[in-house]
């Protein structure tokens, strides 16, 4: 059964970079993703699409602070010189031919 | 510049039904698959439904299967997800969404606001 896990909270200082992580369960390592954040009472925002090769596409007007990449079954966000805008929730998500579906999320705290 | 926006939620009792709309712009809306996701409070995201560009093809998540069904105007640039038979447990915040190559959500709307409760 495929799932996407990911740690539920993550902090890092106003200006430092952090990453993120997001799971596919066993036997689903090639699967590609995406990264949504979501801004406190936002609707969410796409980010990228991950693949498999770390190869990625960001969404329209995405700035070059955010990056993605991949290492077996493990998905990456990096956000690097962290700005006070960019805490919120960010969800990875991926896809099948008849479902999608949503990692839990990751709370990200810029102190 | 690419816009979504639901409305049609509000506050309706179990075994009630709601319509939600979606007015797309902004972009040829005939092109795209669009989608819905909810999100029940101080949860995370939940895909609903999904209707291809044409309307030909729908797919929904086991826990709306029978209930919901979703459709499109393609003349009206409007998505629709009809929702019968209400529970407590759909109640949340429904967002619609395009799906770009039946892979990710692109762009996504604010949000309607549905509360199922007596």
């Amino acid at each position: 059964q495929l799932v996407l896990t990911q740690s539920p909270s993550a902090s890092a200082s106003l200006g430092a970079s952090v990453k993120l992580t997001c799971t596919l369960s066993s036997g689903h390592s090639s699967y590609a993703i995406a990264w949504h954040q979501q801004q406190p009472e936002k609707g969410p925002r796409y980010l990228m699409k991950l693949n498999s090769d770390g190869s990625h596409i960001k969404g329209d007007g995405i700035p070059d602070r955010f990056s993605g990449s991949s290492s077996g079954a493990e998905r990456y966000l990096t956000i690097s010189s962290l700005q006070s805008e960019d805490e919120a929730d960010y969800y990875c998500q991926t896809w099948g031919t008849d479902f999608w579906l949503f990692g839990g999320g990751t709370k990200l705290t810029v102190l | 510049e690419v816009q979504l926006l639901e409305s049609g939620g509000g506050l309706v009792q179990p075994g009630g039904s709601l319509r939600l709309s979606c007015a797309a712009s902004g972009f040829t809306f005939s092109s795209y698959a669009m989608s819905w996701v909810r999100q029940a409070p101080g949860k995370g995201l939940e895909w609903v439904s999904v209707v291809s560009n044409s309307g030909d093809y729908t797919y929904y998540a086991d826990s709306v299967k029978g209930r919901f069904t979703i459709s499109r105007d393609n003349s009206k640039n409007t998505l629709y997800l009809q929702m019968n038979s209400l529970r407590a447990e759909d109640t949340a915040v429904y967002y619609c969404a395009t799906s770009t190559q039946w892979e990710q959500f692109d762009y996504w709307g604010q949000g309607t606001l549905v509360t199922v409760s007596s």
